[in-house]
């Protein structure tokens, strides 16, 4: 069964440093894979997403993610962390393949220190 | 172009009450999903709809009634609330990737519904 693992429920980053949000997935065949971010008492906004075009995903706001197919991993990063980064984001990875169903990873909480 | 709406914002319900969310689109997605969020969990899929007039079941729909009468809108029904379904509701909704061959679409959220049950 697919599944998806967000390794760290809380990050804490100064501003101006490097964020890294580690993914983990589990899929028997080539998934879809997304990053979302919700920002408090927000809906779930698409940061980026992976559909077996360039491994490498470009994003909003600075974000990028890596598809690695040989750690099974789709790790967010970004260089320099922003106070208006502070919120919660989500692996997604789809069901099977060239479906709508989605499973949501628990989450990782992201804080910015200035 | 409002996206996707949700009607209420906040509601708190007696155990045992009934009350029925609304989704809205207005991006002519077939497909729409209602979600529950809980601590700790992500987000957990209710039920779906891939069409007007067409329903599914998702991943945790006991205690759920859907309905798609028009496919711009989304109900989601609790027939007798109980204090298991406290928790934020987010719709969302997205073209069918059924003739896709580059993989699948992302979905669009609304703001979420926060419900209460006493």
């Amino acid at each position: 069964a697919q599944s998806v693992t967000q390794l760290d429920s809380h990050v804490s980053v100064s501003e101006g440093t490097p964020v890294l949000l580690r993914c983990n997935y589990s899929s028997s065949y080539s998934p879809s894979l997304f990053w979302y971010v919700q920002h408090p008492n927000k809906g779930l906004q698409l940061l980026l997403k992976y559909t077996s075009a360039a491994t490498l995903v470009k994003g909003i706001n600075g974000f990028e993610a890596e598809f690695k197919k040989s750690e099974t991993s789709f790790h967010l990063t970004k260089p320099s962390a922003h106070m208006s980064d502070a919120a919660e984001y989500f692996c997604v990875v789809t069901v099977s393949y060239n479906t709508d169903k989605l499973i949501f990873g628990t989450g990782t909480r992201l804080q910015v220190f200035p | 172009n409002a996206g996707v709406t949700q009607t209420p914002k906040f509601r708190v319900l007696k155990t045992g009450q009934s009350m029925t969310l609304l989704c809205a689109q207005d991006m002519n997605h077939e497909y729409m999903y209602w979600y529950r969020q809980d601590p700790g969990m992500g987000l957990r899929l209710i039920h779906y709809s891939v069409g007007e007039g067409t329903t599914a079941k998702g991943e945790v729909p006991d205690g759920y009634n859907v309905s798609r009468l028009k496919k711009q809108n989304f109900l989601l029904g609790l027939e007798s609330a109980a204090p298991s379904q406290t928790s934020v509701y987010f719709c969302a909704s997205s073209y069918s990737t059924s003739f896709t061959r580059t993989g699948t679409y992302e979905q669009y959220f609304g703001p979420g519904t926060r419900l209460t049950v006493t």
